[in-house]
């Protein structure tokens, strides 16, 4: 079992539409969750950054974390097409700062 | 702020030769640095943890003779991959963490695409 498992999509969604991307993780030690956005032969975009257990909200994203179900979700309010690209969610125990990454989620917004 | 920048942005060379990726940190210091390697419609893989001054400490499985890193300054990391081979063709991405800020998000480079024909 993977330490972070993040469904690959792709997933294709209409203009304007709340996009929902999760992840699940087994390791109880992490404390920091990130979300990557990369386009197409890109490195990675620091999208959202938050603490331990909580949401934060950043315009039209919103991330979320549960640790005690061990789940990080990120929204996106009103897709754009400009939105799509791959998603990676990231996490890490802090101190290590080693970043454990999901597979990445490819979105499509269609016009 | 926070940026990172990655040279060459892509580089095609013969089997055989050695080739180098500069990653620097533009706008801030940064104590550690780390290289990813990324094939097509895969994540990133830790490939090293880069540190100033000192040996850069490799994941297991990667070949510290093959994938030479250098970390002399506090805004310049290098990644040498020695005898290149078709096989080391790949997506190599460096990232940063300011100074300080250990335990904070790392900053991404653009990534050099590697091509050995």
């Amino acid at each position: 079992q993977k330490e972070v498992e993040q469904d690959p999509g792709p997933l294709s969604v209409p203009e304007g539409a709340i996009v929902s991307l999760n992840c699940t993780y087994s390791n109880s030690a992490f404390q920091y969750f990130m979300w990557y956005r990369q386009y197409s032969r890109k490195g990675p975009e620091l999208l959202m950054y938050t603490y331990s257990s909580g949401n934060k909200e950043d315009g039209r994203f919103t991330a979320q974390v549960d640790k005690s179900s061990k789940y990080i979700s990120l929204f996106i309010r009103d897709s754009q097409p400009s939105d799509s690209a791959t998603y990676l969610c990231a996490m890490n125990a802090g101190t290590a700062s080693k970043l454990t990454f999901g597979t990445g989620t490819r979105l499509q917004v269609t016009l | 702020g926070a940026v990172v920048s990655q040279h060459p942005s892509w580089v095609i060379c013969k089997s055989g030769t050695s080739v180098k990726i500069e990653c620097r940190s533009l706008d801030f210091q940064a104590t550690t640095m780390f290289w990813y390697r990324q094939f097509p419609k895969q994540s990133l893989m830790l490939m090293a943890t880069s540190n100033e001054g000192s040996k850069a400490t490799y994941e297991q499985g990667v070949e510290k003779d093959k994938f030479l890193i250098n970390h002399a300054s506090l805004t310049l990391s290098t990644l040498t991959v020695t005898s290149a081979h078709p096989e080391d063709s790949s997506f190599y991405i460096c990232s940063a963490i300011p100074y300080g800020q250990e335990g904070q998000p790392q900053h991404f480079g653009d990534g050099t695409r590697l091509s050995i024909l």
